[in-house]
């Protein structure tokens, strides 16, 4: 089975801290991605990557940067936290291919920015 | 008072009875359909998938049901159990870009 780890599952950070949020993946995917998750509004993408070293900008990047420097990992990088930056995040991977195929989800990082 | 985009439209349902779980997909040229399910304080979890050349798939206890005419998704869940309690949500994907656009979901809550 696909694992997607997320190292931590949950954080709490201070307005204006920088905060890092690791995934990795064990089964050679292609794709990785970074939603957030607030309630009512459902899943919300922020970064995605195809390939080592690529990265694409999802549908609210905005304060957020990521990095993929191996297959396995994709990092999402808050640069200052802000309160409204409180959320669950999710990372997710896929096998590759241009069309749309399942995603593997890990089980969330909650992230509370005092 | 409260958001009402804070509250998940929720089934409730008695545990043997049969879940249908409704979606409407917002664009006509998606082609890959997916269903989750969210347990509390977990990831989503993959259910079921289906591609638009299909109308019906079917799992293990479950079965999607595609009518691109209506733009609508569902899935049924047959003898539900309280283990099938969780959110549940869709996902549509294809058409000019190969993301997946999600859901809100639906809360889905079993009666012993």
């Amino acid at each position: 089975d696909v694992k997607v780890t997320q190292s931590s599952r949950y954080l709490v950070k201070r307005t204006g801290e920088k905060v890092f949020l690791e995934c990795v993946q064990d089964m050679d995917h292609e794709n990785m991605f970074w939603y957030r998750q607030d309630p009512g509004l459902g899943l919300r993408l922020i970064y995605f990557s195809y390939d080592v070293k690529m990265k694409e900008k999802g549908d609210i990047p905005e304060g957020y940067s990521v990095s993929r420097e191996k297959k396995e990992r994709f990092s999402l990088i808050l640069e200052s936290a802000s309160t409204n930056q409180t959320s669950m995040y999710l990372c997710a991977s896929s096998l590759s291919g241009a069309r749309s195929e399942k995603l593997f989800f890990g089980s969330g990082t909650q992230l509370s920015v005092l | 008072g409260e958001s009402v985009g804070l509250h998940l439209p929720t089934l409730s349902v008695q545990e043997g009875d049969n879940s249908i779980i409704n979606c409407a997909y917002s664009n006509s040229a998606s082609d890959y359909f997916i269903w989750y399910k969210q347990e509390s304080g977990k990831g989503p979890q993959f259910i079921i998938d289906i591609r638009s050349n299909m109308d019906k798939r079917q799992g293990q206890r479950v079965t999607v049901l595609l009518n691109k005419t209506v733009k609508h998704l569902s899935l049924q869940i047959a003898a539900t159990q309280p283990g099938d309690s969780a959110v549940y949500f869709c996902a549509e994907g294809g058409g000019a870009t190969n993301k997946l656009i999600f859901g809100t979901g639906t809360l889905l809550a079993v009666q012993p």
